[in-house]
């Protein structure tokens, strides 16, 4: 029964196409994020969100928004992709506060052509 | 600017010996780290962890190390097993700092040889 579960696991697009990463977790965790796994292999953070109120990594193209339908659910749309936006992406979750771990996805590797 | 760092992008150890991933970070305000493994074409997977107020967590054939005066912890895998071999991200964070997230070094992957 898997805890964090995102989907699709690849996908591949075309420049300028608009997707979505869906992510989805059992855990009764109060906080998700995405962190996106670059090239270069760094794991970053890009959005963290908490009972509605939504951290941003200041770093992060506004091309990029995630959408919280409910708590056990943050979706990441990505509008005009890019080529610089293929990368594996990460949906995690966790208890806020407190020493507590996040539980990842499996990843969704993103290749924009 | 790296606030958490991994300076041996791998590390090859002998099976049964132990295997010793070193991890520095820069922002004092961090009081939470954590080690992840992560093989191919999986998520990070929680390992163990360590608060700042103790210098010493262990789990099993997994010990973390914390020396808040050098801004340095360790994670000691014994005996290495070929399991082990994957990829090692330390990660850090500042729990009161509300959901910002994890700060994860650039991973250390580990060989273990038979």
């Amino acid at each position: 029964d898997t805890a964090v579960s995102q989907t699709p696991k690849y996908l591949v697009t075309q420049m300028g196409n608009d997707k979505s990463i869906k992510c989805e977790q059992n855990l009764g965790h109060d906080t998700m994020y995405w962190y996106k796994q670059d090239s270069k292999k760094f794991l970053k953070i890009m959005f963290s969100y908490n009972n509605k109120e939504l951290i941003i990594n200041e770093t992060v193209p506004n091309r990029f928004s995630p959408k919280s339908p409910d708590k056990a659910h943050l979706n990441l749309h990505i509008n005009s992709l890019e080529l610089g936006d293929s990368a594996v992406y990460f949906c995690a979750s966790s208890l806020r506060g407190g020493n507590t771990e996040a539980f990842f996805g499996q990843g969704t590797r993103l290749t924009v052509v | 600017d790296q606030q958490v760092k991994q300076n041996s992008p791998s590390l090859s150890v002998q099976e049964g010996r132990i295997s010793i991933l070193n991890c520095d970070y820069t922002n004092s305000m961090f009081d939470y780290f954590l080690w992840y493994k992560k093989y191919p074409a999986e998520g990070p997977t929680f390992l163990i962890s360590i608060s700042s107020i103790k210098d010493k967590n262990e789990d099993g054939r997994f010990t973390v190390f914390l020396n808040k005066s050098a801004k340095h912890l360790s994670l000691h895998i014994v005996p290495s097993q070929p399991g082990d071999s994957a990829v090692y991200f330390c990660a850090a964070r500042y729990s009161g700092g509300g959901a910002d997230g994890l700060t994860f070094g650039k991973g250390t992957h580990l060989i273990i040889q038979p």
